[in-house]
């Protein structure tokens, strides 16, 4: 079975501040993806990763993927509140890629 | 072009009801996918399809089943609803290039209570 733990799944941070979120994952996948939901509303896509090694950035945000680690993380420069949301990480496994399985989110507030 | 469209948005249903989620996408992708979100919790996948005709088994697929007859549309069924049940529904697309799955497009949420 899949497994994928993000942490932390509460994050409070203050404006201006880095952070970094993580998302591990249990099994063979070059694929991860990276979502952000609002309150109440849908998820939008923020990141597609496809390969070792490959490095995202939009605007604060940047991610990465290290599949020989099976690890993801979504690093947050200088944060505005304007980043507050919950993100997700999901997994598309290799074998069976319409299983997907997605992170339990992480809640990020940001403080001014 | 409206992307992924959920039909209804908000839903009441008495225990023993049994109801029908319509997902419809204009995208013309191959894959699509019924998620169900509790509060304080991740997306947890019901059941997908590869393709027209076809349909799996994800996570959490008891008490509910679909259908896909058509490529655009993916039906999620409720036979006997249950509190349980009580959740957000959300219906994704995706395409495939080469043989790899790309990203998830998500419709806007079906509210489904079960009292």
């Amino acid at each position: 079975e899949l497994k994928v733990e993000q942490n932390p799944l509460f994050l409070s941070m203050q404006e201006g501040k880095n952070y970094t979120i993580y998302c591990n994952y249990s099994t063979t996948s070059d694929r991860l993806y990276w979502y952000r939901q609002d309150p109440g509303k849908s998820l939008e896509s923020l990141f597609v990763l496809l390969s070792n090694g490959a490095v995202k950035q939009e605007g604060r945000l940047m991610a990465s993927l290290d599949t020989k680690a099976r690890l993801s993380t979504l690093h947050i420069t200088a944060a505005v509140h304007d980043l507050s949301a919950t993100y997700f990480c999901a997994v598309f496994p290799n074998t069976n890629a319409g299983k997907s399985t997605f992170g339990d989110g992480t809640t990020l507030t940001v403080k001014p | 072009n409206a992307g992924v469209t959920q039909t209804p948005k908000f839903r009441v249903l008495k225990t023993g009801q049994s109801m029908t989620l319509l997902c419809a996408q204009d995208m013309n992708h191959e894959y699509m996918y019924w998620y169900r979100q509790d509060p304080g919790m991740g997306l947890r996948l019901i059941h997908y399809s590869v393709g027209e005709g076809t349909t799996a088994k994800g996570e959490v697929p008891d008490g509910y089943n679909v259908s896909r007859l058509k490529k655009q549309n993916f039906l999620l069924g409720l036979e006997s609803a249950a509190p349980s049940q009580t959740s957000v529904y959300f219906c994704a697309s995706s395409y495939v290039t080469g043989d790899m799955n790309t990203e998830a497009f998500f419709g806007q949420g079906t509210r489904l209570t079960v009292v």
